[in-house]
């Protein structure tokens, strides 16, 4: 079954830069990546998509690219606000076989300074 | 539109007890998936439903947890017995496609001491 790996390090910026993101799956080429963002104390929120024969994505301020080469996923949040601190989970399906079932990394801890 | 409905949104109970937690998709959502989050485990999946059908029931930890669906806007997970280690925070999420995004409710926090 499917692996993936995210920097459990968090990860600490400036208000306005870019923040990037990585997600890294072991495996098979997954078909698509989803990227989640969770607050503490709440449920993860959806925020995109990306499947393997796109090569980028953008929503808002929000980038996604996926390199089947390196195995890997990156977010981009560009001109950074404190708002958008939370935890970034990236997940796609666990089984080449399945594309309900999704299994989700342990997240990246992102933390935007004012 | 309401998202994910879940009840209650915090249970503590002692071990032995039976645990119900509930869960209302978001109405059109035909894919209903319970979670169980902890910081050891991450997030993982116990169980999905398609259709009020379950489909793969693998990641339910052993038999004391049983989830049920008997309707397009109703599910049940519960665990009789309970123990300390099922101490987490339980999602339910919802979707309409797939791959489409999961949209997941607020969890249900559940101590069992």
């Amino acid at each position: 079954s499917q692996k993936i790996e995210q920097n459990s390090e968090a990860l600490n910026i400036q208000e306005g830069k870019t923040a990037t993101l990585t997600c890294n799956y072991t495996n098979y080429s997954p078909a698509y990546l989803q990227w989640y963002r969770q607050d503490p104390g709440r449920g993860p929120v959806f925020l995109l998509l990306i499947r393997e024969n796109e090569k980028e994505k953008r929503k808002e301020r929000l980038k996604v690219t996926f390199d089947t080469t390196l195995k890997q996923s990156l977010f981009h949040i560009t001109a950074s606000q404190p708002a958008d601190s939370a935890t970034y989970l990236c997940a796609t399906r666990a089984r080449m076989d399945s594309s309900y079932k999704l299994i989700f990394g342990s997240g990246t801890r992102l933390l935007v300074r004012p | 539109d309401a998202g994910v409905i879940q009840s209650p949104r915090h249970e503590v109970t002692e071990m032995g007890q039976e645990v119900t937690l509930r869960c209302k998709p978001i109405s059109g959502h035909n894919s209903l998936f319970w979670y169980r989050q902890t910081m050891m485990r991450g997030l993982e999946l116990l169980i999905y439903f398609n259709n009020n059908v379950p489909i793969d029931d693998s990641g339910m930890p052993e038999d004391r947890f049983s989830a049920k669906m008997p309707n397009a806007s109703f599910s049940t997970l519960k665990i009789q017995p309970s123990e300390p280690r099922d101490s987490a925070v339980y999602f339910c999420a919802s979707s309409l496609e797939h791959p489409g995004g999961q949209y997941f409710g607020p969890g249900t926090r559940l101590t069992v001491t």
